[in-house]
């Protein structure tokens, strides 16, 4: 249980283009879903938490008209790197939340590279 | 600013020894704690939680958290070379956000 999935796994794509990033919790519904960010050889990032049915909430430094995200249902968020400059290429990462029998827990969906050329 | 300190190695360990990882958080208001391992090129896989004092096993694992000292571990038992990779402390705060700590780099040398 508890499968997050990502789509793309990888994405190319000229500078000043946009991007959409798919983050779907498979096999439970997830009100809340995380999104970081991570260059090579540092740590995760947090960049914003994403809830469903309300604004996402972002990090200190992270531009919100740049990086839209959008949580519809309860399992599927997205996010969108707008106009992307090479700058923005890093490995994107989701979580969704989950919270059963008593735990409190995030599982992450295998990532999407972004390389902006 | 709330921290999650980590060695960043690498520490190596041979095949079947036990391999020690820790990480100190700053924020004592932190409540549970995570254990995640990041193979190279992949995103994290959660390996534990914990959030009482004292120790937890799972398998080959066992992680211990003692909160007045801040400080979480996971020992690694009968380490193999499959265990190489990255392992990332996690500390919970408010509405369950996530501060990594940048990961210690293990090894299992045959």
């Amino acid at each position: 249980g508890a499968v997050v999935s990502q789509h793309p796994s990888w994405v190319i794509c000229k500078s000043g283009t946009s991007v959409k990033i798919e983050c779907r919790s498979l096999d439970f519904q997830a009100t809340t879903m995380f999104w970081y960010r991570q260059f090579p050889k540092q740590s995760l990032m947090l960049m914003a938490t994403s809830n469903e049915g309300s604004k996402a909430t972002y990090e200190q430094g992270v531009e919100k008209d740049k990086f839209l995200i959008n949580h519809a249902s309860l399992t599927l968020s997205t996010l969108t790197v707008t106009s992307a400059h090479p700058e923005d290429s890093s490995f994107y990462i989701c979580s969704a939340r989950s919270i059963s029998g008593g735990t409190d827990t995030q599982y992450f969906g295998p990532g999407t590279r972004l390389t902006v050329l | 600013q709330k921290e999650v300190e980590q060695n960043s190695g690498p520490l190596s360990v041979p095949e079947g020894a036990i391999a020690s990882l820790n990480c100190t958080y700053s924020d004592r208001g932190s409540q549970s704690f995570f254990w995640y391992r990041q193979y190279s090129g992949k995103s994290p896989e959660l390996i534990m939680f914990i959030y009482s004092n004292g120790d937890k096993e799972d398998g080959r694992f066992t992680a211990q958290l003692n909160k007045a000292s801040q400080y979480v571990s996971l020992l690694i038992r009968d380490s193999q070379p499959s265990d190489s990779a990255t392992y990332l402390c996690a500390a919970a705060g408010t509405a369950s956000k996530l501060t990594f700590g940048t990961g210690t780099r293990l090894q299992v040398t045959l």
